[in-house]
């Protein structure tokens, strides 16, 4: 596998139920990110982990808890979820900060719909 | 608060023809612009990636011009094609992390 990869690609679940999204970069990246695209609105950053300390919470709801155990793969748990939640969930990765010059690279995304 | 804006919304083309796409942003303040490519129901690709140094960046039929004290980008694509359908989407960054995309412009090539 090269590049950012998530899985699952399709996830359906209730309001009540707890599911994990997964995301896993094979660039020697340091950077992970997740973002939120709902229809009619922009890419919406929602967390930002560096070397696997979270720096940005994009004023998230905590049935969102991100977590980093590496600089590779990245999670997103989720908990009693609202039906407003369902979004394509994009995870990305960078060397390094795009202070410093670096490109963002999006994985497919996972497809959540929250009944 | 960074705002980016890409007009037009959607756009239809022959096949062939140069188009030009937009974006604009309100943050003049940034420290680089990248353009994405966005399939139906697909993640993004990276296309270019243009630093605040730089004035313009091509790849292959693209080319993308920045104009930082404007708060303007275009992206400028030669003899599209059919293939090149897709959504574009416009994202600057002002802080070490973050980007601020634009809505994106849906782009047609009809053979």
């Amino acid at each position: 596998e090269t590049g950012v990869t998530q899985t699952p690609r399709h996830l359906v679940m209730g309001m009540t139920n707890k599911k994990s999204l997964k995301c896993e970069q094979h660039l020697g990246h340091n950077a992970m990110y997740w973002y939120k695209q709902s229809a009619k609105k922009p890419l919406e950053l929602m967390f930002v982990y560096n070397f696997k300390e979270q720096t940005e919470n994009n004023s998230v709801p905590s049935r969102f808890s991100p977590e980093c155990p590496n600089s590779s793969h990245l999670f997103l748990h989720l908990h009693t979820l609202q039906p407003e939640d369902s979004a394509l969930y994009l995870c990305a990765s960078s060397l390094g900060t795009l202070q410093a010059g670096n490109e963002q690279f999006f994985g497919p995304g996972t497809r959540l719909t929250v009944l | 608060k960074q705002e980016v804006t890409q007009i037009p919304a959607a756009l239809s083309v022959p096949e062939g023809e140069n188009l030009v796409l937009n974006c604009s942003f309100t943050d003049s303040a940034i420290y680089n612009l990248q353009w994405f490519r966005q399939d139906p129901g697909k993640g993004l690709t990276s296309l270019l990636l243009i630093q605040s140094s730089q004035r313009e960046q091509t790849s292959g039929r693209l080319n993308a011009s920045l104009d930082k004290s404007s708060g303007r980008s275009t992206l400028y694509i030669a003899a599209s094609q059919p293939g090149d359908s897709a959504t574009y989407l416009c994202a600057v960054s002002n802080s070490g992390y973050a980007l601020n995309f634009g809505k994106g412009t849906s782009l047609l090539v009809t053979p």
